[in-house]
C-alpha cells in the first residue's frame, strides 16, 4: 500500500475564514488519482474532491479546492468561507491508475473544528 | 433510492463467536470493498472484490472472510480468529472504470462483549 501522510491531527478555523489541510504521499508511479473525503460526526464518508495526477489544473468544487504539487508529492485541501457544517474529519486518499487496481490508501485524517 | 446499505448499525460479539456484517448496493457497481477504522486512524482495507465470485485480500485480512455470490452483495464475516475486532467497519463500492470513485455505506460499529 502507498503511504499517505496527513501531518495535522487537528485544525481549527473561524467561521467564514479559510483553512488548508496538508497531505503528502509516497509513490514511484507517474499516474494515479488523489481524493479528499469528509467524515462528519455521523461517520458517513463523503467524497469532497478528486484529482487526476496527469492533469496540472487543480480541481475545484464550490468552496473546496486543492493545490496539487506533483513533484513535491503534495495534495493540500483548501476550504474557503468555512461553515459550521464543514466540521468533520478529513481524509486524503491515494489510488493507483494501474489496470484493475482500485484500492485506496488513506491518511490518518485531520479533524477540523469550525468556531462560530 | 440508489446507494449502499450496511446492517446492522451496531453489532455485539461474544468471545469465540463469528459475526457477519451485511453490505448491499443498488448502484450496479462491479467493485466492492471492506475497510476497518480504528480511533485516530485512517481506513485500512480488509478485502475487496472487483467481480462476482472473485475477491482479494487487503492489508489486514487475517481473521476475516468474505463472499461475493451476487453483484449487489458483499458480506463480511468477522471470525473468532480476529482477536481485536472492536472497530467501525465501512463498506464501499465503485465502478471499474479508470477514474472510478468509491462511495461508502453508513458503517457498522462492532463491539466485543
Amino acid at each position: 500500500a502507498q503511504t499517505v501522510t496527513q501531518s495535522q491531527p487537528e485544525m481549527s478555523v473561524q467561521e467564514a475564514e479559510t483553512v488548508t489541510l496538508s497531505c503528502t504521499y509516497d509513490t514511484s508511479e507517474s499516474d494515479y488519482y488523489l481524493f479528499w473525503y469528509k467524515q462528519p460526526p455521523s461517520r458517513q464518508m463523503i467524497l469532497v474532491i478528486r484529482q487526476e495526477a496527469y492533469k496540472q489544473q487543480n480541481a475545484t468544487e464550490n468552496r473546496f479546492s486543492v493545490n496539487f504539487q506533483k513533484a513535491a508529492k503534495s495534495f493540500s485541501l483548501k476550504i474557503s468561507d468555512s461553515q459550521l457544517g464543514d466540521a468533520a474529519m478529513y481524509f486524503c486518499a491515494y489510488r493507483s491508475a494501474g489496470p484493475n487496481d482500485y484500492k485506496l490508501s488513506f491518511g490518518a485524517g485531520t479533524t477540523v473544528t469550525v468556531r462560530a | 433510492d440508489g446507494g449502499i446499505t450496511q446492517s446492522p448499525k451496531y453489532l455485539f460479539r461474544k468471545e469465540g463467536q463469528n459475526v457477519t456484517l451485511s453490505c448491499e448496493q443498488n448502484l450496479n457497481h462491479d467493485a466492492m470493498y471492506w475497510y476497518r477504522q480504528d480511533p485516530g486512524q485512517g481506513l485500512r482495507l480488509i478485502y475487496y472484490s472487483q467481480i462476482v465470485n472473485d475477491f482479494q485480500k487487503g492489508d489486514i485480512a487475517e481473521g476475516y472472510s468474505v463472499s461475493r455470490e451476487k453483484k449487489e452483495s458483499f458480506p463480511l464475516t468477522v471470525t473468532s480468529a480476529q482477536k481485536n475486532p472492536t472497530a467501525f467497519y465501512l463498506c464501499a463500492s465503485s465502478t471499474s472504470g479508470s477514474f472510478s470513485t468509491q462511495y461508502f455505506g453508513p458503517g457498522t460499529r462492532l463491539l466485543v462483549l
